[in-house]
């Protein structure tokens, strides 16, 4: 079957770094996207991985291992806007995203 | 701001009216999709058009009929529709052909509450 977790819900602090994880398992793989939502809000696209490695993009960076079916998240200097549900999704071999069920992150002065 | 409209932004309905939804996109996107989204739940796909076609849809009930008139309109129609279908709706766009693997392009979407 297709599966795709990462954390319900984490919390950080202001000004520092945090690190979502996602592992997946789809029927083929055609790119990993991570999606920013906030609440009662359209999702919005922050990165696309589908080789192996780390894209950088300002204070968001994501990272992809294929062979271990793993992406993570990296937020950094976090502000209090970024709180927000953060989605994981991969692209199976029918080009059909494949959706983690988000995980919540909470951030604190 | 999105490059992807949908309007209207809020709708309550009873159970025996007709409504529909509406989402436009300037973009040059090939694919339109709908999405419905309960609260702390992912995005579910519902219906998929590549070039005007319904390409995909995922076993929707035929209380939703999706339209595509042109390529820069998505309509999707609800009748009869009951409590449990009140949620977020997605409008999305990508461009296929040569970048299926392109991200989507959210609206802001429509809350509907069937009342």
């Amino acid at each position: 079957g297709q599966n795709i977790d990462q954390p319900t819900e984490m919390t950080a602090t202001e000004g520092a770094i945090v690190q979502i994880n996602c592992t997946y398992q789809t029927s083929g793989f055609n790119g990993l996207f991570w999606y920013q939502q906030h609440a009662g809000e359209a999702p919005t696209f922050l990165s696309y991985n589908v080789l192996d490695g780390l894209e950088e993009k300002g204070r968001f960076s994501s990272f992809l291992s294929r062979s271990k079916g793993y992406s993570y998240l990296l937020l950094k200097e976090l502000q209090m806007k970024d709180s927000a549900s953060y989605l994981c999704a991969s692209m199976d071999s029918n080009y059909q995203l494949i959706w983690g069920a988000g995980t919540k992150l909470i951030i604190k002065p | 701001d999105t490059e992807v409209t949908q309007t209207p932004k809020h709708l309550v309905m009873g159970m025996t009216n007709k409504k529909s939804l509406k989402c436009e996109q300037h973009m040059g996107h090939r694919a339109m999709y709908w999405y419905k989204q309960k609260a702390k739940k992912p995005p579910e796909l519902m219906f998929v058009y590549s070039y005007e076609k319904l390409s995909i849809n995922e076993s929707v009930p035929s209380r939703f009929s999706p339209e595509c008139p042109n390529s820069s309109l998505l309509n999707l129609h609800l009748h009869a529709l009951q409590p449990e279908d009140s949620a977020l709706y997605l409008c999305a766009s990508s461009p296929p052909g040569q970048d299926y693997n392109s991200p989507l392009h959210f609206g802001n979407g429509t809350r509907l509450t069937v009342t």
